[in-house]
């Protein structure tokens, strides 16, 4: 089966870095994305990765291993409003969106 | 300000009504998905179209019914739904099927009373 983790639950301080892993199985890999979704609201594009390696957008970068079946998104200087839910998802060999649950990240001052 | 719009905002509906979602992007993508999601948990695919024609349909109930009247506009007709259907529907598109991002709607809160 194809399946997606990442923890349920995260806190961090306000101006810190926190880091949420998404480790993944899937029948083939076309590309993992990061989504950030704010309650209530429609996911939000943060991120993708296809290739090996680290990509970096302001405060918030994407890591990704595909040997490893690995990725992490990384948030620098924390700021109230990056409390959000972060989704991970892959695109498999068929081009669908695998979602994993989502990490819900609770930003303290 | 997202780019793909959906309307309306919030619905209400008996489970005897019949009304529709829409959703209209302007960013030339050929792709365009709906999703349905419920509190707390991931999108969940409903329907994919590509270049205006049907290319999945996850085993969605026919009380859902979409349409894509062209390549900018993505509908989604309702009818006899049950209060179990009450969730976030989300309209999403992409440049294609294969390896660009989905950009989503703002959604529409749908209620089934």
């Amino acid at each position: 089966g194809q399946n997606i983790d990442q923890p349920t639950e995260m806190t961090a301080t306000e101006g810190a870095i926190v880091q949420i892993n998404c480790t993944y199985q899937t029948s083939g890999f076309n590309g993992l994305f990061w989504y950030q979704q704010h309650a209530g609201e429609a996911p939000t594009f943060l991120s993708y990765n296809v290739l090996d390696g680290l990509e970096e957008k302001g405060r918030f970068s994407s890591f990704l291993s595909r040997s490893k079946g690995y990725s992490y998104l990384l948030l620098k200087e924390l700021q109230m409003k990056d409390s959000a839910s972060y989704l991970c998802a892959v695109r498999d060999s068929n081009y669908q969106l695998i979602w994993g649950a989502g990490t819900k990240l609770i930003i303290k001052p | 300000d997202t780019e793909v719009t959906q309307t309306p905002k919030h619905l209400v509906m008996g489970m005897t009504n019949k009304k529709s979602l829409k959703c209209e992007q302007h960013m030339g993508h050929r792709a365009m998905y709906w999703y349905k999601q419920k509190a707390k948990k991931p999108p969940e695919l409903m329907f994919v179209y590509s270049y205006e024609k049907l290319s999945i349909n996850e085993s969605v109930p026919s009380r859902f019914s979409p349409e894509c009247p062209n390549s900018s506009l993505l509908n989604l007709h309702l009818h006899a739904l049950q209060p179990e259907d009450s969730a976030l529907y989300l309209c999403a598109s992409s440049q294609g099927l294969e390896y660009s991002p989905l950009h989503f709607g703002n959604g529409t809160r749908l209620t089934v009373t």
